[in-house]
């Protein structure tokens, strides 16, 4: 089972609004990932959790917060936003962060900021 | 960080085999190469990975010439359903020493009926 699942899969919210977007896998990976989506643009790190701790955050604005609750878990809080933040947000994740390890990705969430 | 360069678009018939080339340059002596496919709307997914001379699987080859710098995503007699963004992934290492893998601007397949 090669599977990670995001929820929801669209979401829209205002700006004051606070929300979370979700990803579950049950594949033991200890490495998962948040990457965003804009239209037609490829998709662009943002987080990385390794071993349940943040390794990589490419300088992304404090709106968005990562959590890591367990192995199997990862969130992503949304305070605050702003409409160009609307996107595809990807969740994905790995045996582990070296090279050779596949990176498995789901179906993404689409968040629209209004 | 390490990049790779793709053609940003190609049209097939159907039935053709594909050849997609992605320029990889100062890929690391461990790293591997790595293609995924993506839909719109949906995630990327995984079709091969390699790290020198020729792999294949059931939906694809990938051929790595000796000196890596570069690799060749092979689809055979390619169908409308093949339409799709092909991204070509290499790893790199970042000033702390954490490994990432980094998208580059991908390849957009159009299948011609």
């Amino acid at each position: 089972d090669t599977e990670v699942t995001q929820t929801p899969k669209h979401l829209v919210m205002g700006m004051t609004n606070k929300k979370s977007l979700k990803c579950e896998q049950h594949m033991g990976h200890r490495a998962m990932y948040w990457y965003k989506q804009k239209a037609k643009k490829p998709p662009e790190l943002m987080f990385v959790y390794s071993y349940e701790k943040l390794s990589i955050n490419e300088s992304v604005p404090s709106r968005f917060s990562p959590e890591c609750p367990n192995s199997s878990l990862l969130n992503l809080h949304l305070h605050a936003l702003q409409p160009e933040d609307s996107a595809l947000y990807l969740c994905a994740s790995s045996q582990n962060r070296v090279p050779g390890n596949t990176i498995y990705f789901g179906e993404g969430s689409w968040l629209t900021v209004v | 960080l390490a990049k790779t360069t793709q053609p940003i678009s190609m049209d097939s018939y159907e039935g053709q085999e594909v050849n997609i080339t992605c320029s990889h340059n100062n890929i690391a002596t461990n790293d591997y190469i790595t293609w995924y496919q993506q839909f719109p709307s949906q995630g990327p997914r995984f079709i091969i990975q390699g790290y020198k001379t020729k792999v294949t699987n059931e939906v694809a080859s990938l051929f790595i010439p000796a000196d890596r710098k570069s690799s060749t995503l092979s689809l055979p007699r390619v169908s409308l359903s093949d339409t799709a963004v092909y991204y070509c992934l290499v790893g790199s290492y970042s000033g702390a020493g954490s490994y990432q893998l980094t998208f580059g601007k991908g390849t957009k397949l159009s299948v011609i009926p």
